[in-house]
């Protein structure tokens, strides 16, 4: 089945600081998320983004599927924006499952 | 709010007691699944419900049983867990079997620890 990774697995930043979140894909895609799961346990559909590029407020996402990759920008990260985001991919296979990442752990720090 | 509702939010319990989990989602969906999150490890796909009827069992031992009364309520049977079965346990829900174009929302989870 299609494998999920995402980098870096941790990421310290300044409150205000930009940041990129990097998930790759073994396999071409049909269905593509961004969660973010705040420290309370709470998972929160970010993007639903197979292609192209999508913004919404400081997030905005870009999956460029020809190269099995999608990226999530956070602009002037804010302490909410901690948490833990995860990619998850479905390849259209026979079960069509999403597969998820491990995880990028953002601390932003006042 | 999301519109997936989970109870309880935390459980403690015994490797011999037998407690349910509780999801409801108000979103008018009709596929819900049961996700279970271990520390360091990707979220791991246990049940899918479509329509009330089971289309997905990933390979789940049996002291977990999921029940699916209506599309708006699911279940999870605890029974006799092992320390290992400890974790988050995540309901979700999408507006139809996920595939292509579904989005999932989730529940807040229930943080069970088993001793």
């Amino acid at each position: 089945g299609i494998q999920v990774e995402q980098s870096p697995p941790d990421l310290i930043l300044q409150e205000g600081a930009n940041s990129t979140l990097r998930c790759n894909f073994s396999d071409s895609v049909n269905n593509l998320q961004w969660f973010h799961q705040n420290p309370w346990g709470q998972l929160i559909n970010l993007f639903y983004i197979p292609s192209g590029t999508k913004q919404n407020g400081r997030l905005s996402a870009t999956t460029v599927a020809t190269e099995r990759y999608s990226l999530l920008y956070i602009s002037s990260s804010q302490t909410t924006d901690s948490g833990v985001y995860f990619c998850a991919a479905a390849g259209g296979g026979a079960t069509n499952k999403l597969i998820f990442g491990t995880g990028t752990l953002l601390a932003v720090q006042p | 709010e999301t519109g997936v509702t989970q109870t309880p939010r935390h459980l403690v319990m015994g490797m011999t007691n037998k407690k349910s989990l509780k999801c409801e989602q108000h979103l008018g969906h009709n596929a819900m699944y049961w996700y279970k999150q271990s520390a360091k490890k990707p979220l791991e796909l246990m049940f899918v419900y479509s329509l009330e009827e089971r289309v997905e069992n990933n390979s789940v031992p049996s002291r977990f049983s999921p029940e699916c009364p209506n599309s708006s309520h699911l279940f999870l049977h605890l029974h006799t867990l092992q320390p290992e079965d400890s974790a988050l346990y995540l309901c979700a829900s999408s507006q139809d079997w996920q595939g292509l174009g579904e989005k999932l929302f989730f529940g807040s989870g229930t943080q069970l620890s088993v001793l």
